[in-house]
Parts: structure tokens; C-alpha cells; sequence
């Protein structure tokens, strides 16, 4: 069984500083994905990232940015320059890659932007 | 296009009644799921649909829930005999085939049982 943990409920940066969202992630699968999901106050859920686990070269999406580390399954994002608009619900999950589609999120970090 | 849609947005229905949710994917991807997710929590996995074949459920899809995507197109999820335990945010979501990791989510219903 696969199973996604973020440690952290609740975080707050200042705009335009810089914070780092923690995941880990436990499977026997070797090949997989992972993303960052956003879910803002509308509750749709944005893709923000995706990492192919046998790529050794962390994802970035413009302010974006992974560590991926494979050995400790950890897959934490970090996010550059914050904005008011990265105000949300930010959900760590796994995809296996091949046979199953579905996703398993973790229970989410709420980060705070402050003006 | 514009994205994935679900209708309706919110629904408030009495225990013991029935529902039916309604999804429309993006119109080239022929891979649909169906999530629920309840407050606090992550999305959880409830089905999964290749074109018309529904090849994934989930153990939470108890027998009074029932999901069709009868011409490959858009899905509904149905829920007979509503309980309160119902009550969260359904999310549809689609893939194409080629991009199978790219899910591409709707903004959900929201069900309030009371």
C-alpha cells in the first residue's frame, strides 16, 4: 500500500520570501510519480508540479521547485518568491507508473502568504 | 475547451435520498476518476473509467454508489439512500491516454446530507 504524509498542517511565509512544504511517501513500486497540488478557496485542485521518480533531476515550474530524494522518499516543494495568490491548500501525492491511475494524497500543509 | 465540468456546485439533499452527480471531462481525454474528499483530508480514489469500461473501484464505493460513463463521454455518480456520512466534496477529474499522469480536475460538488 502506498501512503503520502505531510507533517506540516499549517504554515505561513511572508510575501515574497521563500518556504519549503515537507512529503514523504512510502511504496515498493520503483517507478511512480509525484506531484504538488494546489487547492485554493474555489476547491479546484491545480497541478503545480510532477516529478517521474526514475528522473534524478528535481522538477521546477518557475517559482516552483522540488528536492526529490528518492533513497529517503522525500519529496518536499519549495516555493520562491511567494505570492498572496499561493495562499491555498497544497497536497502532496503518488500515482504508481504503471497498472493502477489513481492518486493518493496526503492530507495536506494550508499555507498562509502575508501580506 | 474549458476544462472539466461539474454540475451542480453544491447540493443539499435529506438522509435517505438519492443523488446523481454529473461530470463532463475535457472533450480529448478518454481516462475519468472520481474522487471524494472530506473536510481536512486529501482527495480519496473512489473510480476510474477508460472510455466506457469502468476498470478501477475503490472499496469506499459502497453498493449504494454507483458511477457510468456510458458513451465514453461525460459521468455521473450516482448515491442512493443518502447518509450522512455522504456529506463531502465529490471531484471528477481526466487524462488523456498519453499524458495518463496529468489529471486535470473540475471544481466539484459539494454534498451536504442532513
Amino acid at each position: 500500500a502506498q501512503t503520502v504524509t505531510q507533517s506540516q498542517p499549517e504554515m505561513s511565509v511572508q510575501e515574497a520570501e521563500t518556504v519549503t512544504l515537507s512529503c514523504t511517501y512510502d511504496t515498493s513500486e520503483s517507478n511512480y510519480y509525484l506531484f504538488w497540488y494546489k487547492q485554493p478557496p474555489s476547491r479546484q485542485m491545480i497541478l503545480v508540479i510532477r516529478q517521474e521518480a526514475y528522473k534524478q533531476q528535481n522538477a521546477t515550474e518557475n517559482r516552483f521547485s522540488v528536492n526529490f530524494q528518492k533513497a529517503a522518499k522525500s519529496f518536499s516543494l519549495k516555493i520562491s518568491d511567494s505570492q498572496l495568490g499561493d495562499t491555498a491548500m497544497y497536497f502532496c501525492a503518488f500515482m504508481r507508473g504503471t497498472g493502477a491511475n489513481n492518486l493518493f494524497f496526503g492530507t495536506g500543509t494550508r499555507l498562509t502568504v502575508i501580506p | 475547451d474549458t476544462g472539466v465540468s461539474q454540475d451542480p456546485r453544491h447540493k443539499i439533499t435529506k438522509r435517505g435520498q438519492n443523488v446523481t452527480f454529473r461530470c463532463d471531462p475535457i472533450s480529448e481525454h478518454n481516462r475519468l476518476y472520481w474522487y471524494r474528499q472530506t473536510l481536512g483530508q486529501g482527495p480519496e480514489f473512489l473510480t476510474y473509467f477508460q472510455n466506457e469500461a469502468q476498470l478501477e473501484k475503490s472499496r469506499l464505493l459502497s453498493d449504494r454508489f454507483s458511477a457510468e460513463r456510458p458513451k465514453g463521454s461525460f459521468s455521473t455518480l450516482e448515491i442512493q439512500r443518502t447518509e450522512q456520512g455522504d456529506s463531502a466534496m465529490y471531484l471528477c477529474a481526466s487524462s488523456a491516454s498519453e499524458t495518463r499522469a496529468k489529471l486535470f480536475f473540475g471544481s466539484g460538488t459539494q454534498l451536504s446530507v442532513l
